[in-house]
């Protein structure tokens, strides 16, 4: 079966420090691969998705994220997080001809300032 | 753009009441997902529509769930009798029917409890 896997439940950073989350999925066909933010009392919001194309992709607020087939991950990153960055981290997988996104557990971020 | 509309924003029952979460999803979208969100178990996809038509409810937990889209404007999902494991947070979102676009958009979610 399809599953996403993020290894970090929660991570807890220093502001400026740098920030990578893992993503790996397991399905051998074709994917599209997403990170969604959800910011504390809010709904999750898009934070970039990969389809096609440059495997390295930038989204919303100086993430982006590398998608590397060969080890079916998606690993998000941000060279200096900020305080505001604080949220809950999903990575989700389009795989197969119907219309669900697999979704990992997610990653709690806490940034202390 | 109005975004995806979820009403109500919260809402605090008893234990054996029916609960009615609606949405109204992004005009011109034809796909529309109910998720579940816990602590415990993180975010749970219940049922998605499909231009109006329940493709996928396996999620659906039990038969007290039942979830209805009458029209591509709106959709209904029905608690009954609830319960207080049904407490959580429920997320409406849509996705527009762009071949090979599978990004969701979510509304802000219904916030249940209850006691």
């Amino acid at each position: 079966a399809q599953s996403v896997s993020q290894h970090n439940h929660h991570v807890i950073l220093s502001e400026a420090a740098s920030l990578e989350l893992g993503c790996n999925y397991s399905y051998g066909g074709t994917v599209n691969l997403f990170w969604y933010v959800q910011y504390p009392g809010q709904h999750l919001q898009l934070l970039l998705k990969y389809f096609s194309g440059d495997p390295l992709v930038k989204g919303i607020k100086g993430f982006e994220a590398e998608f590397i087939k060969s080890k079916f991950s998606f690993n998000l990153r941000k060279p200096s997080v900020q305080w505001s960055d604080t949220a809950e981290y999903f990575c989700a997988v389009h795989a197969g001809n119907n219309r669900k996104l697999i979704w990992g557990l997610g990653t709690s971020l806490a940034v202390n300032p | 753009d109005a975004g995806v509309i979820q009403s109500p924003r919260h809402e605090v029952t008893e234990m054996g009441q029916e609960v009615t979460l609606r949405c109204k999803p992004i005009s011109g979208h034809n796909s529309l997902f109910w998720y579940r969100q816990t602590m415990m178990r993180g975010l749970e996809l219940l049922i998605y529509f499909n231009n109006n038509v329940p493709i996928d409810d396996s999620g659906m937990p039990e038969d007290r769930f039942s979830a209805k889209m009458p029209n591509a404007s709106f959709s209904t999902l029905k608690i009954q009798p609830s319960e207080p494991r049904d407490s959580a947070v429920y997320f409406c979102a849509s996705s527009p029917p762009t071949s090979g676009t599978d990004t969701q958009y979510f509304g802000p979610g219904t916030r249940l409890t209850v006691l």
